[in-house]
């Protein structure tokens, strides 16, 4: 049981360019989201889904794109990278509202 | 719009004492709660939870405390140990789950 997994877990890209953030549970949680968190902040949600086909938007979806064909895996895409998407990226999932979430380790991503 | 905040950002104690870690709440509708330790390089875990048809929930070492009539939400650590340094959060769910902005907890030898 591995729990939730994230890569990679650095990443350097240069402004513009486009790249998929992986995330993979094997809890079989229905819910899955993913959060930002910026130095000395908060997680902010910028996506979330409660169940493989079901997506919608969180507080900044702004710039990224998800999808969820499997309930396991809940990629997200960052279209057209900016320098103010750097940060650290946390993919999370949970069996419903009403439970918490496991989290995953992180991609700490940097846009040059 | 409704969010998660914290009173403090930062809250320094001596080991052996006890810690308490606060959180208002503003969206009314929330129906659960919880409470999140992350520490340095690492993801948020999960501590202890409540639900909004109570009042108090303990853990081990943990106690939180919900008060609905001010909105507010409490983590108790009993006898704080230098192992429980880190950032807490507290977040409320309904559709999905929102963050305060956390507290970091330092223990003093």
């Amino acid at each position: 049981n591995a729990g939730v997994t994230q890569t990679p877990k650095f990443q350097v890209l240069k402004t513009g360019q486009s790249m998929t953030l992986q995330c993979a549970q094997d809890m079989n949680h229905e819910y899955m989201s993913w959060y930002r968190q910026d130095p000395g902040m908060g997680l902010r949600l910028i996506h979330y889904s409660v169940g493989a086909g079901i997506t919608d938007q969180g507080e900044v979806p702004n710039g990224y794109n998800v999808s969820r064909s499997t309930t396991e895996d809940f990629p997200l895409r960052l279209l057209s990278a900016a320098p103010s998407q750097t940060s650290v990226y946390f993919c999370a999932s949970s069996y419903s509202t009403l439970h918490g979430y496991t989290f995953g380790s992180g991609t700490r991503l940097t846009v040059v | 719009g409704e969010s998660v905040g914290l009173h403090l950002p930062t809250l320094s104690v001596q080991e052996g004492d006890n810690s308490i870690i606060n959180c208002a709440y503003s969206n009314s509708a929330s129906d659960y709660f919880i409470w999140y330790k992350q520490e340095s390089g690492k993801g948020p875990q999960f501590i202890i939870d409540i639900r909004s048809n109570m009042d108090k929930r303990q853990g081990q070492r943990v106690t939180v405390l919900l008060n609905k009539t001010v909105k507010h939400l409490s983590l108790q650590i009993a006898a704080t140990q230098p192992g429980d340094s880190a950032v807490y959060f507290c977040a409320e769910n309904i559709y999905d789950m929102r963050f305060g902005a956390g507290t970091r907890l330092t223990v003093k030898p």
